[in-house]
């Protein structure tokens, strides 16, 4: 079956620090891949996705990540984080087979929480 | 008014009653989702809609009902709930229902059923 693993529930990390977020999927067929921010009592908003081409992806607010085909991992990084960071970040993932239809399937999410 | 919005933001209603929750999209989008986040669960997809027609159905109890009026309204008929259905509600568009599309998702009803 089709899966997606965040592996750090929650990050806390220092304003001007990096941060990274790990997501991995167990799949052996094409993906599309997304990373989504929810902020405090507000939806989902996209950051970033591959589709195709370059591995990497740069995302609003100076967010990228990594397609890693071999590692079936989609980091995303910010080399300077701010206050404004603190929300919640989901991986995503659209798997390209017939069982799976067109649907997402999401990651458990990271907590970022960015200290001053 | 923008955007994907959602009636109303929040909910508090017995184990009998039934409500109904509302989504809007302003965006012009041919697909529309609901989806269920519960406090330490992955968000769980409940329903899809294309062009009107329910696409996915993703094992949701039958206390559970969407309708799909048109394009841009997307409901969620509720009754007879149970405590563990209390969670964030969100709805979602989308150009189309295919897999590389965005989805633009509205701000969520909390519903506290007690």
């Amino acid at each position: 079956a089709q899966s997606v693993t965040q592996l750090d529930s929650q990050v806390p990390v220092f304003e001007e620090a990096p941060v990274e977020l790990r997501c991995n999927y167990s799949s052996s067929v094409s993906v599309y891949l997304f990373w989504y921010v929810q902020y405090p009592n507000q939806g989902l908003q996209l950051l970033l996705k591959y589709l195709s081409g370059s591995t990497l992806v740069k995302g609003i607010n100076g967010f990228e990540a990594e397609f890693n085909k071999s590692q079936t991992s989609f980091h995303l990084r910010k080399p300077s984080v701010h206050i404004s960071d603190t929300a919640e970040y989901f991986c995503a993932v659209s798997f390209l087979i017939k069982a799976a239809g067109n649907k997402l399937t999401f990651g458990g999410g990271t907590r970022v929480l960015v200290k001053p | 008014e923008t955007g994907v919005t959602q009636t109303p933001r929040h909910l508090v209603m017995g184990m009998t009653n039934k409500k109904s929750l509302k989504c809007e999209q302003h965006l012009g989008h041919n697909a529309m989702y609901w989806y269920k986040q519960s406090a330490k669960k992955p968000l769980e997809l409940m329903f899809v809609y294309s062009l009107e027609e329910r696409v996915e159905n993703n094992s949701v109890p039958s206390r559970f009902s969407p309708e799909c009026p048109n394009s841009s309204h997307l409901f969620l008929h509720l009754h007879t709930l149970q405590p563990e259905d209390s969670a964030l509600y969100l709805c979602a568009s989308s150009p189309s229902p295919a897999g590389q599309e965005t989805q633009y998702f509205g701000p969520g009803t909390r519903l506290l059923v007690l």
